[in-house]
């Protein structure tokens, strides 16, 4: 696509639900992250994938938080049994660079809201 | 760890003056430093890069300078106008950091006509 796609845009779930977020970098684009950005704060990374690989996911915030990008392409961000302190928007980022990141292309976000 | 500090209170300025924000930074160099727009409701837009061997650099309107020894980057808007109004955040890589970007909070411009 154009873009960074990312679904679904907003997202309500009670506490203790499973959320997935999916991602859809730029085709062809070898760094994948994903960063949480809580309201009036600047974005917090969370992790980083080179095609398939995670080479970096000291952002996760806890074992609740998985990530994964199995064919190098599309990734999902999963968050298992939510609490409220999660709630927040996650922003997908891709770029075209796989060793000294350039530019980063976000998404939208996915807003995310735990009741 | 590094901290990134942007102006927390939003910035008013009237159309066609210029906006200047700054970004500064704690601890280790970083190899480069970015700056962002990002619109509410929407994820940030990449504006300009610039690396720690350069002191300044320019795209149209926009110039952003970078101090290595006062650990500052600021970012300037010359001739503003009300579609510049924003949020704009800088974001630095800091060597070692594995394309970790780490990004400030972010400052509020409001340009008024």
């Amino acid at each position: 696509g154009a873009g960074v796609s990312q679904s679904p845009r907003y997202k309500v779930a009670k506490r203790g639900q499973d959320v997935a977020l999916r991602c859809d970098p730029i085709s062809g684009h070898v760094s994948l992250f994903w960063y949480q950005q809580a309201l009036g704060q600047g974005p917090e990374f969370l992790t980083y994938f080179q095609n398939e690989a995670q080479l970096d996911k000291s952002g996760l915030p806890s074992d609740r938080f998985f990530a994964e990008r199995p064919e190098g392409s599309v990734s999902t961000l999963k968050i298992q049994r939510t609490q409220q302190e999660d709630s927040a928007v996650y922003l997908c980022a891709s770029s075209s660079t796989g060793g000294d990141t350039g530019e980063l292309f976000f998404g939208e976000g996915s807003r995310l809201t735990v009741l | 760890s590094q901290k990134i500090e942007q102006n927390s209170e939003a910035l008013n300025i009237q159309e066609g003056k210029t906006a200047t924000l700054t970004c500064n930074y704690t601890n280790y160099s970083p190899a480069y430093l970015q700056w962002y727009r990002q619109d509410p409701g929407r994820g940030p837009v990449f504006l300009l890069l610039i690396r720690e061997n350069e002191k300044e650099k320019r795209k149209e309107r926009l110039k952003v300078t970078f101090d290595t020894t006062l650990k500052q980057s600021l970012f300037h808007i010359t001739a503003s106008q009300p579609a510049d109004s924003a949020t704009y955040l800088c974001a630095l890589l800091f060597s070692g950091g594995y394309n970790k970007l780490i990004f400030g909070a972010g400052t509020r411009l409001a340009v008024h006509p």
